[in-house]
């Protein structure tokens, strides 16, 4: 079955710590996102990546970084400079990038910093 | 600034209509998307809004107007497994998604 995985579904970590989320999907989609969600808010853009060895920032990128050296995969860090990283983050994939496409999202990850 | 607004919370009653209302105001426009999210799961794809005018699909249909900067979501019908959060969001000129918070809708017996 084609979709998108993302791993593990509950983290915690330690404050100060380093921690990377998994992003996986076999549906050939070219446009990746991470975003992050917190209660009573929209999802916020963290990054986007068009194309494999490309990314771009988005509205909240500071303390994030990212990865993406295969088309499928598109992992997430969440450093220890994130001052509230504690939230669902949820991945994404379109087909195209920069026209009008459906985003297909995976079931999330919800980190909690301690 | 960009922005997108939608009710908190809405509680309608099984088998009922409920409309969920969507303004926004955002640098150009692609097009306006509803997902559903249920509680601690992926959001899901419902409907797309480009033009004017009320589009179909079941028991959901999405309603735009660019004029006023507005759309809604209807439900009919409704069912339990209908609770859960509906998201509005807009693809503004660069393509990019801009979201509103949700409106988290509670279905009672």
């Amino acid at each position: 079955d084609g979709g998108i995985t993302q791993s593990p579904k509950y983290l915690f970590r330690k404050e100060g710590q380093n921690v990377t989320l998994s992003c996986e999907q076999n549906l050939n989609h070219d446009a990746m996102y991470w975003y992050r969600q917190d209660p009573g808010q929209g999802l916020r853009l963290i990054y986007y990546s068009q194309i494999v060895n490309d990314f771009q920032k988005g509205d909240i990128a500071e303390g994030y970084s990212v990865s993406r050296e295969k088309k499928e995969s598109f992992p997430l860090t969440v450093t220890s400079a994130q001052k509230n990283p504690t939230a669902f983050y949820l991945c994404a994939s379109s087909p195209i990038s920069g026209g009008v496409n459906e985003q297909f999202f995976g079931p999330g990850t919800r980190l909690t910093v301690l | 600034g960009q922005n997108i607004d939608q009710p908190t919370e809405m509680t309608a009653t099984e088998g009922a209509i409920v409309q969920i209302n969507c303004t926004y105001q955002t640098s150009g426009f692609n097009g306006l998307f509803w997902y559903q999210q249920h509680a601690g799961e992926a959001p899901t794809f419902l409907s797309y809004n480009v033009l004017d005018g009320l589009e179909e699909k079941g028991r959901f249909s999405s309603f735009l107007s660019r004029s006023k900067g507005y759309s809604y979501l209807l439900l009919k019908e409704l069912q339990m497994k209908d609770s859960a959060s509906y998201l509005c969001a807009v693809m503004d000129s660069n393509y990019q998604l801009i979201w509103g918070a949700g409106t988290k809708l509670i279905i009672k017996p």
